[in-house]
C-alpha cells in the first residue's frame, strides 16, 4: 500500500530535550517536505527536499534540522525543543511540485507537546 | 514572500445548501492544488489545476482557476455531512518552485 508512515503519533517531551520525529515514504517520490499545524494558522512548511542530500527552507525553519540521505526517509530533528514548537506536525511526499503529478500524500501526523 | 489568503475562513451551511471557498495568492501560480481535510485527519489531495481558466468537476464538487492564474474557488453543490472538513488550497512559489504556501483553509460544518 502506497503511504507515508511517521513516528511517533505523539510525544509529550521536556524543553531542550533533541528529538527527531521520523517519516518514510515507500512510493520513490523525490519530493518530501514537513509541516506544521497550528490552530488559526493552517499549514506551513517547515523544510522541503528536493531529491536525496537536497534540503531547502520552507517558511518557519527556525528551531528545526532535517536530512535527506535516502530518498525514502526524512527525519524532523529538534535539536533543543521550545514550548512554542508544540504543534501537530505532517510529513508529506509527491512527485514535485511544479509539474503534472505534484499530489501531496501526507502522513497520518505527529502531535508533539513540548513542557 | 508569496501570500495564500483563503476566504472565509469558516462556514457553516444546513444540508443540502451549496458551499464556495476562495482562494487568492499574491503572485501568479504555476499550479493550484486543493485538500481536503476531516477533523482529526491528514490533508487529503482533491485535486490540481494547471491552465488558466481551467474548471474542473469531480461529482458535486467544482473547482476554477483563475485567468491569471492568482486566483481560484471550490463549489460544493448540495452539502452533505460528509462534506464536514477544513478544505485548504495550496500553490508553489515564494521564490522557488518547491516552496509550497497553504491556505489557511476554509472549516465546513453542515447541520443536518
Amino acid at each position: 500500500e502506497a503511504q507515508v508512515t511517521q513516528n511517533p503519533r505523539y510525544l509529550i517531551t521536556v524543553t531542550g530535550k533533541k528529538l527527531t520525529v521520523t517519516c518514510s515514504q515507500n512510493m520513490n517520490h523525490e519530493y518530501m517536505s514537513w509541516y506544521r499545524q497550528d490552530p488559526g494558522l493552517g499549514l506551513r512548511q517547515i523544510y522541503y527536499s528536493m531529491n536525496v542530500e537536497v534540503t531547502d527552507k520552507g517558511d518557519v525553519p527556525e528551531g528545526y534540522k532535517v536530512s535527506r540521505k535516502e530518498k525514502r526517509n526524512f527525519p524532523l530533528i529538534l535539536e533543543s525543543p521550545s514550548p512554542n514548537q508544540t504543534s501537530l506536525y505532517f510529513c508529506a511526499s509527491s512527485w514535485g511540485t511544479s509539474g503534472d503529478y505534484n499530489e501531496q500524500f501526507f502522513g497520518p501526523g505527529t502531535r508533539l507537546t513540548v513542557l | 514572500g508569496q501570500q495564500v489568503m483563503q476566504i472565509p475562513q469558516y462556514q457553516h451551511v444546513q444540508e443540502g445548501e451549496d458551499f464556495t471557498t476562495y482562494c487568492n495568492s499574491s503572485t501568479t501560480l504555476s499550479n493550484i492544488q486543493w485538500y481536503k481535510q476531516r477533523p482529526g485527519g491528514h490533508p487529503v489531495f482533491l485535486i490540481q489545476l494547471v491552465k488558466s481558466g481551467e474548471v474542473k468537476k469531480q461529482k458535486r464538487l467544482t473547482f476554477q482557476f483563475g485567468e491569471a492564474k492568482k486566483n481560484s474557488s471550490l463549489h460544493i453543490t448540495a452539502t452533505q455531512t460528509t462534506d464536514v472538513g477544513t478544505y485548504f488550497c495550496a500553490g508553489p512559489g515564494g521564490g522557488s518552485n518547491y516552496k509550497l504556501t497553504f491556505g489557511k483553509g476554509t472549516l465546513l460544518t453542515v447541520n443536518p
